[in-house]
């Protein structure tokens, strides 16, 4: 079937440095991607989006690359400070089909 | 401007209970979701209504039923509850293909 995974279930990364969480799609129609953040007790809060026309998107301190070649995401966020500390979602959805479909998330951990 | 709500936040029922939980939206989205989030996975599609007056089963619609009451509302029942229902449950609305606005949860156990 088709799936949204990720690489790692936890990163830990010192205050201050870039951290990189990766996510692999499966479903090659899939034409937009997202990006979630869920805090302990929280819904799901958007990050950023792109879509399959483009290779990259900045926010503030946040950057998605998209590798439609080897169906590739990444987020990166820069300077990570204790209040990025939640679990990341991808997910991917095929326009007009109205399903978004979801990894299962990465922890990152932030340490002082 | 609330977003999405959803009622209740907490709840306890026991098996073969029945419930309706609700979601409502402010934003005129027209597509509205259920999803389940079990520990270490991640959201798993119950059911979704495209537009007002559809709805459509997603990856897990067994004991579960919906109903788009309006544009603004869309209520998850179920009537036989389980102890594998035991989950946070979690609404969201979107218009086209784009971010999903989520509501804040509802925990449900059954025991």
């Amino acid at each position: 079937g088709e799936s949204v995974g990720l690489h790692l279930p936890t990163l830990s990364v010192q205050e201050g440095d870039n951290s990189i969480i990766n996510c692999a799609y499966s479903n090659s129609a899939s034409d937009y991607f997202i990006w979630y953040k869920q805090e302990s007790g929280k819904g799901p809060q958007f990050i950023i989006d792109i879509r399959s026309n483009m290779d990259k998107r900045q926010g503030q301190r946040v950057t998605v690359l998209l590798n439609k070649t080897v169906k590739h995401l990444s987020l990166q966020i820069a300077a990570t400070q204790p209040g990025d500390s939640a679990v990341y979602f991808c997910a991917d959805a095929n326009s007009g089909t109205y399903k978004y479909i979801f990894g299962t998330g990465t922890r990152l951990k932030v340490l002082a | 401007n609330a977003g999405v709500t959803q009622t209740p936040k907490f709840q306890v029922l026991k098996t073969g209970q029945s419930m309706t939980l609700q979601c409502a939206q402010d934003m005129n989205h027209n597509s509205m979701y259920w999803y389940r989030q079990d520990p270490g996975m991640g959201l798993r599609l119950i059911y979704y209504s495209a537009s007002e007056g559809t709805t459509d089963k997603g990856e897990v619609p067994n004991g579960y039923n919906v109903s788009r009451l309006n544009k603004r509302e869309f209520s998850l029942r179920l009537e036989s509850a389980a102890p594998s229902q035991t989950s946070v449950y979690f609404c969201a609305s979107t218009q086209g293909t784009y971010e999903q606005y989520f509501g804040p949860g509802t925990r449900l156990t059954v025991t």
